[in-house]
Order: structure tokens, then sequence, then C-alpha cells
């Protein structure tokens, strides 16, 4: 069946280490991944999309991989401030055709950056 | 632009009332997705809409749902009756299929339901 974790556990860093948050998938194909931030009480926020084509992408103190052979995408935050405590979200798309437009979602991970 | 807007923020009802969740998405996209989250099932996509024709419906947990978009700026996820494990967070989110940001989803702030 088909299958996406991320972290299992919550993350607990200190501030100006860099988290790294993890999003495996099995039995997909996917032809995107996207990473989202969501806050308490809050609707999810989009952060940065990598294609299949791409192995990695970065965005300020972001950075994201894409192993389309392990399976897996790798999502860096660097030099972590308390402001980046919330929850991670991986969403993988499939190629467009039937699937087109939509995404499926991990459970996310909670990060929490300590000062 | 506003954003995807969701109403009502909060909604508290009683077992077996029909509950109506509403979402105006951004003007100009083209896909519309309803969401539910749970803290035991994370988000689950229940049904989404290409250009107002629901294209997959297959996470609509059962009859008791349905949605609607009779245009472009306008859905309803309704529920009747609604059922205490039907308490959850619903969310509303569209996209648009150009521009540079292909399958980026903008999400609404969402619906706390609470069926008593």
């Amino acid at each position: 069946s088909q299958k996406i974790e991320q972290n299992s556990e919550a993350l607990n860093i200190q501030e100006g280490k860099t988290a790294t948050l993890t999003c495996n998938y099995t039995n997909y194909s996917p032809a995107y991944l996207q990473w989202y931030r969501q806050d308490p009480g809050r609707g999810p926020v989009f952060l940065l999309l990598i294609r299949e084509n791409e192995k990695e992408k970065r965005k300020e103190r972001l950075k994201v991989t894409f192993d389309t052979t392990l399976k897996q995408s790798l999502f860096h935050i660097t030099a972590s401030q308390p402001a980046d405590s919330a929850t991670y979200l991986c969403a993988l798309d499939m190629c467009p055709g039937a699937n087109a437009g939509k995404s499926t979602f991990g459970d996310g991970t909670t990060l929490t950056v300590k000062p | 632009d506003a954003g995807v807007i969701q109403s009502p923020r909060h909604e508290v009802t009683e077992m077996g009332q029909e509950v109506t969740l509403r979402c105006k998405p951004i003007s100009g996209h083209d896909y519309l997705f309803w969401y539910r989250q749970t803290m035991m099932r994370g988000l689950e996509l229940l049904i989404y809409f290409n250009n107002n024709v629901p294209i997959d419906d297959s996470g609509m947990p059962e009859d008791r749902f349905s949605a609607k978009m009779p245009n472009a700026s306008f859905s309803t996820l309704k529920i009747q009756p609604s059922e205490p494990r039907d308490s959850a967070v619903y969310f509303c989110a569209s996209s648009s299929t150009g521009g540079g940001s292909y399958n980026e989803q903008f999400f609404g702030p969402g619906t706390r339901l609470t069926v008593l």
C-alpha cells in the first residue's frame, strides 16, 4: 500500500542549529514533492516545491533535497530560530493526468526550537 | 487578495443535525480541495474539484458527506446527519495550474467542527 512517513517523534533542537526533517514514501512515483508549515490553529502554508528531476532546492534558510532512488526528501532549516517552531508537512503530487492537482500529505513533524 | 475564506470558523452542533461548511477559493484558481484534519488521522483529502467539476471523491467517508461547487467562487461541504466522530478541523484549499508554482495549495483558516 502507499505510505508517507515523516519523523515519527517530535524534533527538539537548540537555536542556531540545523533542523533536518525526513519524508519517506513507498509505492509512490511522485512528480513533485512539497513542504508546508502549519502553526497551531491555522491552515498549512506552502514553503517549497521540488520536482522529480531536481536534486535540491533552496529558499533563504530552507533547503530541500529529493532522492527518488531512496524515495526520500530531507528538509533542512539552517540557523534555526524559536519562530521556526511549528509542524512541517510533506506532500506528494503524482504525475499529471488522472491524479493531476491531487496532493497526499504526510502526518507532519513537530519541530521545537529552544532559545 | 483575501486568500481562501471559510465559514464558519467554529461550529458546535448536536448529533443528528445537518452541518454546512462554506468556502470561497482564491479568484482565478481552478482547483478546490476539502480536507479533514484530526490528531489520529492527520490531514485527509475528502474531495477535490477542477473547474467546478468533482474529480475525486474517494476520500469522502460515507454518504452522509456531500460537496458541491456551483460556481468558481463558492463550494460547500455538507454533513447530514452529523455524528460525534465527524468532529475535526475542516480545511478548504485552492490552487492553480498556471504560473510557476504548480500545485502549490493555499489553505483557508479552517472550520473547527464539534459534534456533541
